[in-house]
């Protein structure tokens, strides 16, 4: 069974660094691009940037393009989503996903909050 | 990229068909076949329900049905039922990904 398993819930406070993780099983890691998308309370989606794990090449979002950093270990096939320094504005649901020729296939989502 | 445009809330009664509309540009929407659906109930993550403008993914009632014009994709659901009333996000995703900015269905 394909799957995309995130890492639990986060509450940082602003200024503060924060790696999440999002790990693949039941295909091929390394065949397709993992994408970050955000949605903050209330809000719709935005893509945020994704990676090749096969060599971690990276695309970002304008929007999110230094505010991220979007990284791999393709040998625990898990990707990552970092932030050196917190926002309040950073308060959201981080979901991650691939897409292959039946669809795509989303992670459960991590919940982060950040508050003083 | 700029957000795909999508009607803020559409409704309707059981058993009638609606239709959601995702407008593009040239760029994205009107130069790919890869233009996917996803419906998002509360809490929930959302859920694949039309890919390449007008697959099903296995599972995925046939009562939902997704179309392309130009730079206008299109989400139909007939037969609508209470369960379906969620939040519907177009996306087209060739390369990067842009996603439309939501539309609450409501179910009357």
């Amino acid at each position: 069974e394909v799957q995309l398993v995130q890492s639990g819930a986060e509450v940082k406070k602003p200024g503060e660094s924060l790696r999440i993780s999002c790990k693949g099983s039941g295909y091929s890691f390394t065949s397709y691009w993992i994408s970050w998308v955000r949605q903050m309370p209330g809000k719709g989606l935005e893509w945020m940037g994704r990676i090749d794990p096969s060599d971690s090449y990276t695309n970002y979002s304008p929007s999110f393009q230094g505010h991220v950093t979007i990284s791999a270990d393709k040998s625990i096939s898990t990707a990552y989503l970092q932030w050196s320094s917190l926002k309040a504005s950073d308060t959201a649901m981080y979901y991650c996903l691939f897409g292959d020729k039946n669809g795509d296939y989303w992670g459960q989502g991590t919940l982060v909050t950040v508050s003083s | 990229q700029s957000a795909l445009t999508q009607p803020a809330s559409v409704s309707g009664s059981p058993g009638q068909s609606i239709t959601i509309s995702c407008t593009g540009t040239s760029s994205d929407v009107g130069s790919y076949n890869l233009v996917s659906w996803y419906q998002q109930h509360p809490g929930k993550a959302p859920k694949l329900m039309i890919y390449e403008v007008s697959k099903r993914p296995s599972g995925v009632s046939n009562r939902f049905s997704g179309s392309k014009s130009g730079n206008t994709a299109s989400l139909t659901i007939s037969g609508l039922q209470a369960e379906d009333e969620a939040d519907y996000y177009c996306c087209s995703y060739a390369g990067s990904r842009v996603f439309g900015g939501g539309t609450k269905l409501t179910v009357l």
